[in-house]
Formats: C-alpha cells, sequence, structure tokens
C-alpha cells in the first residue's frame, strides 16, 4: 500500500520549453502533496507543498511563477517547470501523506522523474 | 533553524558486519523521525519512523532506530548487514509545529559480499 507514481521518470527537453511532471497516490487518497528537488549528491530540498483544491505554499527562494504547482484531486499534482533552463536540470521527487488515521504524518515518495534541460 | 546532519558519507562493511548510522538533528520543539533507504534504481521508501513512545524503534529488513532525545540522535543500526543491504540512507526529521521534513544528506552504505 501507499504506492506513489511519477511521469515521466525522465524528460530531456529545449531551453525554453515548458514541461509537466505528474504525481500520482495509486491506492490512497493524498491529503498532501510534496515537491522535491534533489542535485546530485545533495539531499532532498523541498520546493513546495499542496493541499488538493487549494495554493501550493512555496519554500522560500522557489519561484511560484516558474514551477506551477497544480493538486487537481485527492490523487493527483502535476509540477509544470516553465520556461525551463539548462540550470533547471535536476531531479524532481514528489511524496504524498494520506489521509488515513496512523499515516498523515508520514510521506510516501514517488520514484522521482529527471528533468534534462538542453 | 531546523537542520539534520548525517556524521558518514559512505561507510563500507563486510557481510555479517554490524551497522550503526549517525543521525543528529537541532530543533526545538517536539519531533517525528524518521529513516529512509533509496536502493539502486529505486525511489526512497519508509524504512522506519518514531513519533512516540517506546524510544527504540524497529523497522523493516532488521533494522532499528533509537532516538535519544538527550542528544538530538536517532540513530539506525543492523546487527548484521547482508549484501542487499547496499543503498542509500536518509534521515529525516519533521518538527510537528512548523510541518516540513528535513532531510540529511544522506549516508551511502556499500556491502561487500
Amino acid at each position: 500500500g501507499a504506492v506513489v507514481s511519477q511521469h515521466p521518470s525522465w524528460v530531456i527537453c529545449k531551453s525554453g520549453t515548458s514541461v509537466k511532471i505528474e504525481c500520482r497516490s495509486l491506492d490512497f487518497q493524498a491529503t498532501t502533496m510534496f515537491w522535491y528537488r534533489q542535485f546530485p549528491k545533495q539531499s532532498l530540498m523541498l520546493m513546495a507543498t499542496s493541499n488538493e483544491g487549494s495554493k501550493a505554499t512555496y519554500e522560500q527562494g522557489v519561484e511560484k511563477d516558474k514551477f506551477l504547482i497544480n493538486h487537481a484531486s485527492l490523487t493527483l499534482s502535476t509540477l509544470t517547470v516553465t520556461s525551463a533552463h539548462p540550470e533547471d536540470s535536476s531531479f524532481y521527487i514528489c511524496s504524498a501523506t494520506a489521509s488515513i488515521a496512523g499515516h498523515t504524518d508520514t510521506q510516501y515518495f514517488g520514484p522521482g522523474t529527471r528533468l534534462t534541460v538542453l | 533553524a531546523q537542520s539534520v546532519s548525517q556524521h558518514n558519507h559512505h561507510v563500507i562493511l563486510s557481510e555479517a558486519a554490524s551497522l550503526e548510522l549517525g543521525c543528529n538533528y537541532s530543533y526545538g520543539g517536539t519531533v517525528n523521525l524518521f529513516w529512509y533507504v533509496q536502493y539502486p534504481g529505486q525511489h526512497l521508501q519508509l524504512l522506519l519512523k518514531y513519533f512516540s513512545g517506546d524510544p527504540l524503534v524497529k523497522g523493516i529488513k532488521g533494522f532499528e532506530a533509537e532516538f535519544i532525545k538527550s542528544k538530538f540522535s536517532f540513530n539506525l543500526r543492523k546487527p548484521s548487514v547482508q549484501w542487499s543491504d547496499t543503498a542509500e540512507y536518509f534521515c529525516a526529521v519533521h518538527g510537528r509545529s512548523q510541518g516540513n521534513l528535513i532531510f540529511g544528506k544522506g549516508t551511502k552504505l556499500s556491502v561487500k559480499p
């Protein structure tokens, strides 16, 4: 149980284009979804937190107009990297907490999406 | 500010050796503590967690961790590692009053067969 998927697993795009990454909770309803970014040999850095039906809360230093987050349902959140540039190349990971007693404080992680911007 | 430090960047052990990975955090309030594991080519998986109660927590695959409040530590242990334990291990802390999950930089464990 508590499986989170991401799509695509790897995407290569040209500079200036936009890329959408999907995060789905497959077997549970997610009260909250999180988006992280991981640089090589570094830890995960939280980008934003989103609750279904409301605006995402972005961490300091994360441009909300560049990293658009939509959390349209209890099982789907999307991250759109707008006008991507090579410095946006990274590994993006989502996680979700379940609206199940005993699991609301535990994040379950997706497999990540590797974005390469040429 | 809340932070998590993992003392070892890379640990190399032989099979059957005992393992202890250090994790210390800084946070003034009550915390939830987690260890996640990332096997090669796979995503982060929850190994164990501590919210309250017995400070010695048992997780999957024979791992355990002990929360020592006075030392702000949550070290991960396993008495006898296997080659299949080769992975990267992340300690994470969630300050209950502020909601973010903060990760350590990870410890890569390599187990030699």
